[in-house]
């Protein structure tokens, strides 16, 4: 079945940089897009950008942008997605979604990454 | 930037029907996406493209959109239901095209 398990948790300081992973399995990496979601403790989904695992492209949010990157590794069915200058208000579970044209069909298990001095 | 507009909350008695709508400018010319999450678990997909349901969702899950209001119809509600619903669309009428979430709806079954 199609599936995707992210990294574990993390605990990172301000200012230093997180990397997530999500390992796809079930199904042909490359030929779906993988969306990345974020979700503070009580609030609501916010999206953060997608990737095309298949060339590499990527599109972010604007809020996000000169902050996060999306690489993948095909060769080991593996979408990362890295935040740099972490303050605390990126304290969130971190979501990787497999793109289903504009939907996103199948969600990985969420990574808690946990910014604080 | 656009922007989906959801009740916080709806509430409703097992057995009935509950409707959780999701607002935007002429968000019928969209397709509209909806999310169930219970509490710790991933969002995962009940309704895409308007109308139509992945294999495993219920028929209890259907989904309608027109003008500028999409609608979530959960029918005989059960209390396995009881979650946060999301709507979501791709929005690319700007140079900048994304994707974009509702506040969320927390459905609750009395």
């Amino acid at each position: 079945q199609v599936q995707l398990v992210q990294s574990g948790a993390e605990v990172k300081k301000p200012g230093a940089s997180v990397k997530v992973s999500c390992k796809a399995s079930g199904y042909t990496f490359t030929s779906y897009d993988i969306n990345w979601v974020r979700q503070a403790t009580g609030q609501g989904l916010e999206w953060m950008g997608w990737m095309n695992p298949n060339s590499g492209n990527t599109g972010y949010a604007q809020k996000f942008q000169g902050r996060v990157t999306m690489t993948r590794n095909t060769s080991i069915s593996t979408a990362y997605m890295e935040l740099s200058s972490l303050r605390s208000e990126d304290t969130a579970v971190y979501y990787c979604a497999r793109g289903q044209d504009t939907a996103m069909g199948t969600w990985g298990q969420g990574t808690l990454v946990t910014v604080s001095s | 930037s656009y922007v989906l507009t959801q009740p916080p909350s709806v509430s409703v008695a097992p057995g009935q029907t509950a409707r959780i709508t999701c607002g935007g400018n002429n968000i019928g010319s969209k397709s509209v996406h909806w999310y169930q999450q219970k509490p710790g678990q991933a969002p995962v997909l009940v309704v895409y493209d308007d109308s139509d349901r992945p294999s495993g969702i219920p028929e209890r899950f259907s989904g309608s959109n027109s003008g500028n209001t999409a609608t979530l119809t959960i029918s005989r509600v059960e209390a396995g239901d009881e979650a946060d619903y999301y709507c979501q669309v791709w929005d690319s009428s700007s140079d900048h095209p994304h994707v974009v979430f509702g506040g969320g709806t927390k459905l609750t079954v009395l």
